[in-house]
């Protein structure tokens, strides 16, 4: 089976630069999505790592380890309009690709 | 907007009914996906289908049902509903088998 773990809940304040860590047990992986969704909203698509390093779009940044199991996002110069929860999925090959989700962490970023 | 669209935006329903939601992916998208959100909780993927064919399935119940027609949108069969089938319903397209997925505003049912 998959598994993923991530904090349930970060705080920062505005203007900070917040990392929210995800690490995963699984078998077939193939790469690490990142999804933002605000509450009531759709999960918008972030970031992909299929190869180890950092990835960079704008104020935010995806990292993965393949041999850590382990992947972050990094979110700078935090505004308000970023509190939302962000989710960590594994793209995994068991036959067939599919995309596993973590629960989430809930970010909250205050004045 | 992602450019996948869902109809109903929000359903109200008895224990023991059926509902059916709709999905209609992005222009040129070949793969529909369907999740299942409940309270507080991550995204459980349903069933995958690709141009016409199912291709995955998760963890959907017996109950539940999927397909996708010719011009590729798709609809997804709730029947028997329980208390428990409440939850938000999301529709994800993508242009392969394994490309990026861009989420629909989903649909939230709520089995009374």
């Amino acid at each position: 089976g998959q598994s993923l773990e991530q904090p349930s809940e970060v705080t920062a304040v505005e203007g900070a630069i917040v990392q929210i860590n995800c690490t995963y047990q699984t078998s077939g992986f193939y790469g690490l999505s990142w999804y933002q969704q605000h509450d009531g909203g759709a999960p918008t698509f972030l970031s992909y790592n299929g190869l180890d390093g950092l990835e960079e779009t704008g104020r935010f940044s995806s990292f993965l380890s393949r041999s850590d199991s382990y992947g972050y996002l990094l979110l700078q110069e935090l505004q308000m309009k970023d509190s939302a929860s962000y989710f960590c999925a594994v793209r995994v090959d068991t036959g067939f690709q599919k995309l596993v989700f973590g629960t989430g962490t809930r970010l909250l970023v205050s004045p | 907007d992602s450019g996948v669209t869902q109809t109903p935006k929000h359903l109200i329903t008895a224990t023991g009914q059926r509902v059916t939601l709709r999905c209609s992916p992005r222009s040129g998208d070949l793969s529909v996906y369907w999740y299942q959100q409940s309270l507080d909780q991550g995204l459980q993927f349903l069933i995958q289908y690709y141009n016409g064919e199912e291709r995955a399935k998760g963890n959907i119940l017996e109950r539940f049902s999927a397909q996708q027609f010719p011009d590729l949108h798709s609809e997804l069969n709730l029947s028997s509903l329980e208390l428990g089938d409440s939850a938000l319903y999301f529709c994800a397209s993508s242009a392969g088998l394994t490309d990026t997925q861009y989420f629909g505003p989903g649909t939230r049912l709520t089995v009374l």
